[in-house]
Formats: C-alpha cells, sequence, structure tokens
C-alpha cells in the first residue's frame, strides 16, 4: 500500500510570500503529525490531530504558522509571510492510533522548503 | 515536561564494531512510550522499535538490541557487527500519555560506518 505523501518535495519562495504544504497520510491512520528538521538537527514537534479531537498546536512557533486537516484525512500546513528562519524540511507521519496505546509513526518524505 | 538529550552528536567506526547510541530520557509521567527511528541519508524516517514503560525486557532484532533501564532513564541501541548500511541519524523519542500525544525527539546521532 501507499505510504506517507507529501507534496511538493521542494519549495522555493521569497521572504513574505505564503506557503501550502501538504501530506497524504496512510488510509485509515486516524493521527497525523507535523514536523520540522532543520539542517543538521533533530526533529521539532509542530502539530497532532487525532480523529475528529481538537489538534494540538503547541508546537507551532508563531501565528504565521496553522494546519488543517481535511475530512481526517489530508492535511495542509500553511506558512504565511514566511522568514528565512522558516527554511528547513517539514515532514508529515501518520500513525495508527488506538486508545490507551502509541503506535509507530511512518514519515513522508518530506518538503524541502527554502526562502530566499 | 519531557526531554530526550542523545548526547552523541556524531560516531564514527569501521565495519564490524560494535558501536551503542545513548538515549537519556526525562519525564513526569509513569505511563509512556519510547521509540528508536533510522534516518539514513535517503530521508524517511523508519521505525525501529517501541518499549512501553511498563516493559523493561530488553530486545533483540537481528544485529540490533535495546537497553531500557527505568533507573537511569535510559533506552540506549547497540549495533552489534556494524555494517556501512547503518550508517544514517537514529532518533530517540519518547511520548507521555498524560502529555497529549505528541512525541518528543531527541537531536540525533549521527553514525557513520566506515568500510
Amino acid at each position: 500500500g501507499a505510504g506517507v505523501s507529501q507534496s511538493p518535495s521542494n519549495k522555493v519562495t521569497e521572504k513574505g510570500k505564503d506557503v501550502e504544504l501538504r501530506c497524504d497520510p496512510i488510509s485509515g491512520h486516524t493521527a497525523l503529525y507535523w514536523y520540522r528538521q532543520s539542517l543538521g538537527q533533530g526533529l521539532e514537534f509542530l502539530i497532532y490531530f487525532q480523529g475528529n479531537s481538537a489538534p494540538d498546536k503547541s508546537g507551532l512557533p508563531s501565528d504565521r504558522f496553522s494546519a488543517e486537516r481535511t475530512g481526517g484525512s489530508v492535511s495542509t500546513l500553511t506558512i504565511q509571510r514566511t522568514q528565512q528562519e522558516d527554511s528547513a524540511v517539514y515532514l508529515c507521519a501518520s500513525s495508527l492510533r488506538r486508545r490507551s496505546s502509541y503506535n509507530e509513526q511512518f514519515f513522508g518524505p518530506g518538503t524541502r522548503l527554502t526562502v530566499l | 515536561a519531557q526531554k530526550v538529550t542523545q548526547a552523541q552528536t556524531e560516531i564514527s567506526v569501521v565495519e564490524k564494531e560494535d558501536v551503542t547510541l545513548d538515549c537519556v530520557y526525562e519525564t513526569r509521567d509513569t505511563t509512556y512510550y519510547l521509540f528508536w527511528y533510522k534516518q539514513p541519508p535517503s530521508g524517511e524516517l523508519v521505525f525501529l522499535i517501541r518499549r512501553n514503560s511498563f516493559d523493561e525486557q530488553n530486545e533483540i532484532s537481528g544485529r540490533y538490541s535495546w537497553n531500557f533501564q527505568k533507573s537511569t532513564s535510559s533506552f540506549n541501541f547497540t549495533i552489534t557487527a556494524s555494517q556501512v548500511v547503518d550508517s544514517a541519524v537514529y532518533f530517540c523519542a519518547l511520548s507521555e500519555v498524560g502529555g497529549g500525544f505528541k512525541t518528543i525527539f531527541g537531536a540525533g546521532t549521527r553514525l557513520f560506518v566506515k568500510a
């Protein structure tokens, strides 16, 4: 079956522009995560969606960042008025979340964002 | 608060050597999960193992083994007889049941295995 897919794979934008990054999780996975990985760094948690519950937005670095998940499937991460420090690889992951159990996350290939 | 520390930034070994990657975590929760992920040069993270806080039994999978010790809050990963294909960045991660569902990752350890 298909894994997690992300688009675009690369995005170059000018400072101040808005960008949208897309994530298609594995079919049937109820949990979806967004992370940011700066060059040579670890993964920084951004946001988590689980089913119809309110998302955990505690990792979003500023109000320029937002995300939504439509129909419990596809998710879009939007960065408004991009800054050079937003340059990073944005990773999406999904998992089959069961009650009181944390399952492994399946990661997409990421979107490399470069803000000039 | 959750925290994961991988003190080793980079490790370089020669093929066939054994290597241990350290992971130390901090949590106030009694129920939590620990993970190891591998990120090869191709970039996609791959799940290796999950452990819950009530299961301290060590695990071996082929050349990989994991040592979970709650007394020292450590979850170390050993690769026996390393191979060039093991070259990657390895991440340790923690999820607290009481902390929502976010997963906190360590900074990663980059492993170079030379032929």
